[in-house]
């Protein structure tokens, strides 16, 4: 049962250009999400967090969006640079419940230059 | 911060042998995690460590399967008779004891291949 969903498995953008990556959860117990990015032959890497007592969090060119109603998050890349070209997974948890991250099966962007 | 250290990074076995992992985390972390991932697939948790109990097991985590940490520090994952479906990569991860915990350290994990 896959409590979390990235339905993209590929993304193709411009550089320069913003990035929308998207991620749908059907657990309501989750309150944080997270994102990594991947590259090949590497571990993922954190990238991004946000909890849900927020619908918004930002760091630098990354900005994550919580629509708790849908059960939706996306990540926004502006500007999109070439080296952002990786894999995303899209991440959840229960803060007080355990230890346990659920992971999407991920959406791999390709910045073109 | 050397980062989180796996080995091997390939692993190539026969059905029916044992085979082992090892994970050493960064070292100020006491919490260890060890994931699986299969191709197309994210991440899957199997187990989880905070210095040497382990606190969390997944479902997936079968009776061929083996976690230890025997000093809070290194962890080492062991798979009994392995079978093809255990094909996967093995990914290790820690995390600080307070904060922010869910800032996850990926090591680059080991790729298994059962024949």
């Amino acid at each position: 049962d896959q409590q979390v969903k990235q339905n993209s498995p590929s993304l193709s953008v411009q550089e320069g250009r913003i990035s929308i990556l998207n991620c749908d959860y059907t657990n309501s117990m989750f309150d944080y999400f997270l994102w990594y990015k991947k590259y090949p032959a590497e571990g993922p890497t954190f990238l991004i967090s946000i909890s849900s007592i927020k619908d918004k969090n930002e760091d630098g060119r990354f900005t994550v969006f919580l629509n708790k109603s849908a059960k939706h998050l996306s990540l926004h890349i502006v500007p999109s640079q070439p080296g952002d070209s990786a894999v995303y997974f899209c991440a959840a948890g229960v803060a007080r419940a355990g230890n346990q991250f659920y992971f999407g099966t991920g959406t791999s962007l390709t910045v073109i230059p | 911060d050397t980062g989180v250290s796996q080995n091997p990074r390939h692993k190539i076995t026969k059905r029916g042998q044992n085979v082992t992992f090892r994970c050493d985390p960064i070292s100020e972390h006491n919490r260890l995690y060890w994931y699986r991932q299969t191709l197309g697939q994210g991440p899957e948790f199997l187990t989880y460590f905070q210095n040497e109990a382990q606190l969390e097991k997944s479902r997936l985590l079968s009776d061929r399967f083996s976690a230890e940490r025997p000093k809070g520090s290194f962890s080492t994952l062991e798979i009994q008779r392995t079978e093809q479906g255990d094909s996967a990569m093995y990914l290790c991860a820690s995390s600080p004891s307070g904060g922010r915990r869910e800032k996850l350290f990926f090591g680059s994990g080991t790729q298994l291949s059962v024949l």
